[in-house]
């Protein structure tokens, strides 16, 4: 059974404060993504990495970066958070599972609160 | 750009009543597509997938989905829904062959009424 982990379930902190959300998946996969998930607007993709130290920019970039160190592992990163960061963030892994055909699995989400 | 529509924002249904979500995308080419379930205080879920071949899908808990090609949709059902399928449903779209990019619907929220 695929596992996807996220260090917090709930995150409060104040504006202008450096952020690190953690992601861990047990599965091998090479993929992983960060998306943030509001209301009404869906999941929305911040960053993806397809291989160790290799990312590239989503949909909604501005104010995140990422790391990957290690192959289970993947950061994402608040340089200064800011109130309209207030959001559900989801992690993700993927991996093939046909031709040319990827399928994804969640983490919990760290629901974050920016004050 | 990608886009995924979901034709209702929220649903209110009795238990026993049918269920029809209605999912389009804005692109041609070969598509994948995909249902998520996401219960109350849980993470998303895989309720079905379509990759190719027959064009409806089961899925779990009872669920089907059915790919319209020329409709551009992927359209989620069950005939008899129950007070446990209250949850916010996803459609996604991921186009084959363009790699990683997936791409979510706004999601419809689904209360069942016991």
């Amino acid at each position: 059974d695929v596992k996807v982990t996220q260090s917090s379930r709930y995150l409060v902190k104040r504006t202008g404060e450096k952020v690190f959300l953690e992601c861990v998946q047990d599965m091998d996969h090479e993929n992983m993504f960060w998306y943030r998930q509001d209301p009404g607007l869906g999941l929305r993709l911040i960053y993806f990495s397809y291989d160790v130290k290799m990312k590239e920019k989503g949909d909604i970039p501005e104010g995140y970066s990422v790391s990957r160190e290690k192959k289970e592992r993947f950061s994402l990163i608040l340089e200064s958070a800011s109130t309209n960061q207030t959001s559900m963030y989801l992690c993700a892994s993927s991996f093939l599972a046909g031709d040319s055909s990827y399928e994804q699995y969640f983490g919990p989400g760290t629901r974050l609160t920016v004050t | 750009a990608q886009s995924v529509s979901q034709h209702n924002h929220h649903v209110i249904l009795s238990e026993a009543a049918s269920l029809e979500l209605g999912c389009n995308y804005s692109y041609g080419g070969t598509v994948n597509l995909f249902w998520y379930v996401q219960y109350p205080g849980q993470h998303l879920q895989l309720l079905l997938k379509y990759f190719s071949g027959d064009p409806l899908v089961k899925g779990i808990k009872g669920f089907e989905a059915e790919f319209i090609k020329s409709k551009f949709s992927f359209n989620l059902r069950k005939p008899s829904v129950q007070w446990s399928d209250t949850a916010e449903y996803f459609c996604a779209v991921n186009r084959r062959n363009y790699g990683q990019n997936f791409v979510f619907g706004p999601g419809t929220r689904l209360s069942v009424l016991p």
